[in-house]
């Protein structure tokens, strides 16, 4: 299975909303990520989990709140957003390799448009 | 920090013609470098990717891509271009160790293709 899994695929909410994207891998990678791409952009990084823990955070802002509840799965809480936060948002999984280089596994994303 | 050029915004090729799709990077190490495939509003597939060894890599898809450390180049080639092969295409440089590993993407080459 090299497969990265999320949903909903597509998620219309107002901007007082709570909602939640889910990602799932059983690929036993360690390593997870989401990214935010914005049409006709490249994929943006947004947060890294590493063996669960928080690695990275690029500075996001609070209404997205991202959640590892074990190393399958990663969440992303959304709260008072923004219509500019309308995008097409991307789990990636990635495991390092015996030769210490590694790759990341990009799921199908969740086209998010909010109104 | 790290950066990619992806020079051109837009390709066409006929079926059948060979093809070469350029990326330049910049980064103060040793860098790591994938080609990333893009269908509409799909995730991202990697195609290959470079992080030591033969400079001349073999992905997926008949496709190949050389690292030049002179020119700071990562270029993907195909020899024969199917129709199916029109997407948007992302050049990435990653840098970190694993966990805390970055990916930052170009802004893309769209591919068309033309009977």
């Amino acid at each position: 299975d090299t497969e990265v899994t999320q949903t909903p695929k597509h998620l219309v909410m107002g901007m007082t909303n709570k909602k939640s994207l889910k990602c799932e891998q059983h690929m036993g990678h360690r390593a997870m990520y989401w990214y935010k791409q914005k049409a006709k952009k490249p994929p943006e990084l947004m947060f890294v989990y590493s063996y669960e823990k928080l690695s990275i955070n690029e500075s996001v802002p609070s209404r997205f709140s991202p959640e590892c509840p074990n190393s399958s799965l990663l969440n992303l809480h959304l709260h008072a957003l923004q219509p500019e936060d309308s995008a097409l948002y991307l789990c990636a999984s990635s495991q390092v390799m015996r030769t210490g280089s590694y790759e990341q596994y990009f799921g199908p994303g969740t086209r998010l448009t909010v109104t | 920090a790290q950066s990619v050029t992806q020079p051109d915004i837009h390709i066409t090729v006929s079926e059948g013609a060979s093809l070469e799709l350029r990326c330049n990077y910049s980064y103060g190490a040793t860098p790591y470098l994938f080609w990333y495939v893009q269908s509409p509003g799909q995730g991202l597939q990697l195609l290959l990717k470079y992080f030591s060894g033969d400079t001349l890599v073999q992905g997926i898809k008949g496709f190949e891509a050389e690292f030049k450390r002179s020119q700071s180049s990562f270029n993907l080639r195909k020899p024969s271009v199917h129709w199916s092969d029109a997407a948007e295409y992302f050049c990435a440089v990653g840098a970190g160790n694993f966990g805390n590993e970055k990916l930052t993407f170009g802004t893309g080459t769209r591919l068309t293709i033309i009977p």
